[in-house]
């Protein structure tokens, strides 16, 4: 149990265009999903935080407007980097967690690696 | 605020043991993580710790000390596919806070 998807698994993208990143729980109703991201050799970074049918909280420094995440079901919420730039190129990670799985675990999908030209 | 500190780099030999040092000062403490993460891979879990003490699975333990701000990762009879990097985590009120990660190398 407790499996996390993601798509695409790595995108090529060209500097301007938008990319949207999904993110499932396959076998559990994930309350809350997390979105990280990490840059090599460095440690994850939480962007934003999103529960089912509310509005994200993103971490201090993140542009809420350039990273729009969505959470529209108890088993999806998508990432979307709009107006991609080159410094944006990342690891891009989610995670999704339970209330109810007794000790609130987040389990990661296996990322996106995003590269923008 | 959260700082949580980890080795950079160990190296031990196959079959050896190996034991990651974590220390950390946070706002809140809900319990401490282990992930391994290998290369160009994402976590995946492997402990969980929220009282003191041991906590033992195979190969892994696992062990905190709320007093001390304090936590090690013990990796028994060390393999190959152990090589990895190993993150300390901890969740303070709301979210998980990460440490740099620890790269492990296994050598023959």
């Amino acid at each position: 149990g407790a499996v996390v998807s993601q798509h695409p698994s790595w995108v090529i993208c060209k500097s301007g265009t938008s990319v949207k990143i999904e993110c499932r729980s396959l076998d559990f109703q994930a309350t809350t999903m997390f979105w990280y991201r990490q840059f090599p050799k460095q440690s994850l970074m939480l962007m934003a935080t999103s529960n089912e049918g509310s509005k994200a909280t993103y971490e201090q420094g993140v542009e809420k407007d350039k990273f729009l995440i969505n959470h529209a079901s108890l088993t999806l919420s998508t990432l979307t980097v709009t107006s991609a730039h080159p410094e944006d190129s990342s690891f891009y990670i989610c995670s999704a967690s339970a209330e109810g799985r007794g000790r609130e675990t987040q389990y990661f999908g296996p990322g996106t690696r995003l590269l923008v030209l | 605020g959260q700082n949580i500190d980890q080795p950079t780099e160990m190296t031990a030999t196959e079959g050896a043991i190996v034991q990651i040092n974590c220390t950390y000062q946070t706002s809140g403490f809900n319990g401490l993580f282990w992930y391994q993460q290998h290369a160009g891979e994402a976590p995946t879990f492997l402990s969980y710790n929220v009282l003191d003490g041991l906590e033992e699975k195979g190969r892994f333990s696992s062990f905190l000390s709320r007093s001390k701000g304090y936590s090690y990762l013990l990796l028994k009879e060390l393999q190959m596919k152990d090589s990895a990097s190993y993150l300390c985590a901890v969740r303070g009120d709301y979210k998980l806070s990460f440490g740099a990660g620890t790269t492990v190398t296994v050598r023959a």
